[in-house]
């Protein structure tokens, strides 16, 4: 499978707890990004990188969001202290430098309790 | 005014129909458009990708951009119960995209 890779695909958890989601990119895509959809909504931009460098973060992205991808391959998006408004589905996509088309992968459902 | 505007229906078709889906911006700096196919609880699938104004066609689907009154369709040709799904129009903007809420479509047989 050469597509986007996101897991956990469903992470049910109780609010103030710590959740991780991990991306991996398509090989050899340079840029990375985290979207989050709720329902009846499109995704919303969080951040992006290029390569380890996280170029731009939305305001949507609050102290308790925090993005990284080491070594500039896989990536994580840690939630600290989650509230029930952070139910979403959390995207990740990625685009080589060269093209101007992003991939999604499948999603992780994030279910805040 | 959103950034990306789209109907979210929901639109109730016949197999076999033409569907036609379209969304507006509002920025003329947007130059590339596309659209994306979700099924629900899956990720965005990219359908089709146009730069600037033009038609581009793949298969049954064609992908039209007005930038004089800056209006992006996607047509539909012969459509399959298997279109159903939510369709999301987003442009290209500075390294990042941005979606419209999406249509969502339901083709019967």
């Amino acid at each position: 499978d050469t597509g986007v890779s996101q897991n956990p695909r469903h992470k049910i958890t109780k609010r103030g707890q710590n959740v991780t989601f991990r991306c991996d990119p398509i090989s050899e895509h340079n840029r990375l990004y985290w979207y989050r959809q709720t329902l009846g909504q499109g995704p919303e931009f969080l951040t992006y990188f290029q390569n380890e460098a996280q170029l731009e973060k939305s305001r949507l992205l609050s102290d308790r969001f925090s993005a990284e991808r080491p070594k500039g391959s896989f990536s994580t998006l840690e939630i600290q202290r989650t509230e029930q408004g952070d139910s979403a589905m959390y995207l990740c996509a990625s685009s080589s430098g060269t093209e101007n088309t992003i991939y999604f992968g499948e999603g992780s459902w994030l279910t805040v309790v | 005014q959103k950034e990306v505007e789209q109907d979210p229906g929901p639109l109730s078709v016949p197999e076999g129909a033409i569907v036609s889906l379209n969304c507006t911006y509002s920025n003329s700096a947007f130059q590339y458009f596309m659209w994306y196919r979700q099924y629900s609880r899956k990720g965005p699938e990219l359908l089709m990708y146009t730069y600037s104004s033009g038609n581009k066609e793949d298969g049954r689907f064609t992908a039209q951009v007005d930038k004089s009154s800056k209006y992006i369709s996607l047509f539909i040709r012969d459509s399959q119960p298997s279109d159903s799904a939510t369709y999301l129009c987003a442009t290209r903007y500075t390294d990042k995209l941005i979606f419209g809420t999406g249509t969502r479509l339901q083709v019967f047989p």
